[in-house]
C-alpha cells in the first residue's frame, strides 16, 4: 500500500533559523514521483517541487533545499534561514504509478515562523 | 496571473440548497481535478476529468457531481448540500495524469463553502 507520513504536526521556529520538514513515503511501486506543496494562510496550494525515484540527487533552490534517500524512503525539506512568510502548512504527496491517479498526501506540518 | 481560476473565493449556501462552484484555466491542461479540503486535514480527490472522460472516485458521495463543457471549464454541482460539506474545495489541472510524466498539479486559490 502506498502512504505518506509526515510526523511533525506542527513546527514553530524563531525566524532566520533553520528548519526541516520530514516525508517518509511507503510504495511497492520501483517508479514512483514525490512533491512538495505549500498551503499559506489563504487557502492556495503552490507546487514546490516535484522528484522522480531514478533521480536521488540532492535540490536547492534559493533557501530551499530537499534531500531523497530511497534507502531510508524519505523526501525531508530544509528552509534555510527561515522568514516569516515562509510560514504554511506543507504537504508532502507520492503519485502512483497504477491506473488509479491520486496523489497520496500526507497530513501535513503546519509551520509557523515566528519575527 | 492566476492559471487555475475558482470563483467565488467565498460561498454561503443554506442546508439542501444546490450550490455550483466553478473552475477555469488558461493552461490548456488535459487533467482537471475537484478536491474537498477540511480543516486541519490533507486535499481529498473527489473526481477528474481526463478531457471529457469522467473518474470518480470510489469514496465520493453521490451528492457530489461534475460537469466539464469545455477544455477550459469544470464546475461543482452540490445537489444537496448537509453540513458536513463544509469545506475548502479546490481546483487543480495538469497536462497529463499524476503519475504520467511526473506532471504537477497546479491548484486555484480554493472556494471555501459554509452551510448555514
Amino acid at each position: 500500500a502506498q502512504k505518506v507520513t509526515q510526523a511533525q504536526t506542527e513546527i514553530s521556529v524563531v525566524e532566520k533559523e533553520d528548519v526541516t520538514l520530514d516525508c517518509v513515503y511507503e510504495t511497492r511501486d520501483t517508479t514512483y514521483y514525490l512533491f512538495w506543496y505549500k498551503q499559506p494562510p489563504s487557502g492556495e496550494l503552490v507546487f514546490l517541487i516535484r522528484r522522480n525515484s531514478f533521480d536521488e540527487q540532492n535540490e536547492i533552490s534559493g533557501r530551499y533545499s530537499w534531500n531523497f534517500q530511497k534507502s531510508t524512503s524519505s523526501f525531508n525539506f530544509t528552509i534555510t534561514a527561515s522568514q516569516v512568510v515562509d510560514s504554511a502548512v506543507y504537504f508532502c504527496a507520492l503519485s502512483r504509478m497504477d491506473s488509479n491517479y491520486q496523489l497520496i498526501w500526507g497530513a501535513g506540518t503546519k509551520l509557523i515562523i515566528k519575527p | 496571473d492566476a492559471m487555475v481560476i475558482q470563483n467565488p473565493r467565498y460561498q454561503v449556501t443554506q442546508f439542501g440548497k444546490p450550490v455550483t462552484l466553478s473552475c477555469s484555466q488558461t493552461l490548456n491542461h488535459n487533467v482537471m481535478y475537484w478536491y474537498q479540503q477540511k480543516s486541519s486535514q490533507a486535499p481529498k480527490l473527489l473526481f477528474h476529468y481526463y478531457d471529457k472522460d469522467f473518474n470518480n472516485e470510489a469514496d465520493t458521495p453521490d451528492n457530489f457531481q461534475s460537469r466539464r463543457p469545455n477544455t477550459s471549464f469544470c464546475f461543482l454541482d452540490i445537489r444537496s448540500p448537509g453540513l458536513g460539506d463544509a469545506a475548502m474545495y479546490l481546483c487543480a489541472t495538469s497536462r497529463e495524469r499524476a503519475g504520467h510524466s511526473n506532471q504537477p498539479q497546479h491548484f486555484g486559490d480554493g472556494t471555501r463553502l459554509s452551510i448555514l
